[in-house]
């Protein structure tokens, strides 16, 4: 069964960078897109970016482009979502998603990560 | 700046119907929107419900439906439970690999 394991909860510094992963399991890792969603406490959904692990190729959401970049590990099947100058505004639960080709039609997230937090404090 | 955008609150009596609906700040939502909508409860990851705009994912209830009404993308639920007591989400794809989130409404079943 698909599965996207994400790291576990990380505390960092004003300034400072964090790296999250996402293993992917289940199905063939470089076939379908990677996003990456944050929430902050008591805030919604926001959509930072997607990555197509079989080529790298990564979109960013304006707000993000500049502090944030995603990667990939295809030999492990994980991906990374590393963001930098971190401030308070950046603490939130990180997911990843799997999301099909564009070449499919279908535009969702169909599986999600089990989430990691990401606090910022000093 | 595209901003989309849900009911912050709605509430339902059991058994009863209610229609989320999810907006674009600037133009229509369409089907080329590809509107989907997940479920969300505190602590839990999202739940994907419905995905271009009318297709219900694996195992969501029928009870569950999407569509486009006028310029608005809508989620539909008929005979609403005491555990679709939740946030729900949209998300539009807007072409050229972006996605924008709605702000999400809080639906009480009471």
């Amino acid at each position: 069964q698909v599965q996207l394991v994400q790291s576990g909860a990380e505390v960092k510094e004003p300034g400072a960078s964090v790296t999250v992963s996402c293993e992917a399991s289940g199905y063939t890792f470089t076939v379908y897109y990677i996003h990456w969603v944050r929430q902050a406490p008591g805030q919604g959904l926001e959509w930072m970016g997607r990555m197509s692990p079989y080529s790298g190729v990564t979109t960013y959401a304006q707000k993000f482009q500049g502090a944030v970049t995603m990667t990939r590990d295809t030999s492990i099947s994980t991906a990374y979502m590393e963001l930098r100058r971190l401030t308070s505004d950046d603490t939130a639960v990180y997911y990843c998603a799997r999301g099909p080709p564009d070449s499919t039609r279908v535009f969702y997230f169909d599986y999600w990560g089990q989430g990691t937090l990401v606090t910022v404090s000093s | 700046q595209i901003v989309v955008t849900q009911e912050p609150s709605f509430s339902v009596s059991p058994g009863g119907t209610v229609t989320l609906t999810c907006a674009l700040s600037s133009g229509s939502v369409s089907t080329n929107s590809y509107p989907s909508w997940y479920q969300q409860t505190p602590g839990r990851a999202p739940r994907t419900l419905i995905y271009n705009t009318s297709i219900r994912s694996s195992g969501v209830p029928d009870r569950f439906s999407g569509s486009v009404v006028g310029n608005k993308a809508a989620l539909t639920i008929t005979g609403a439970q005491a555990d679709d007591d939740s946030d729900y989400y949209c998300v539009l794809f807007m072409g050229r690999g972006i996605w924008v989130f709605g702000g999400g409404t809080k639906l009480t079943v009471l």
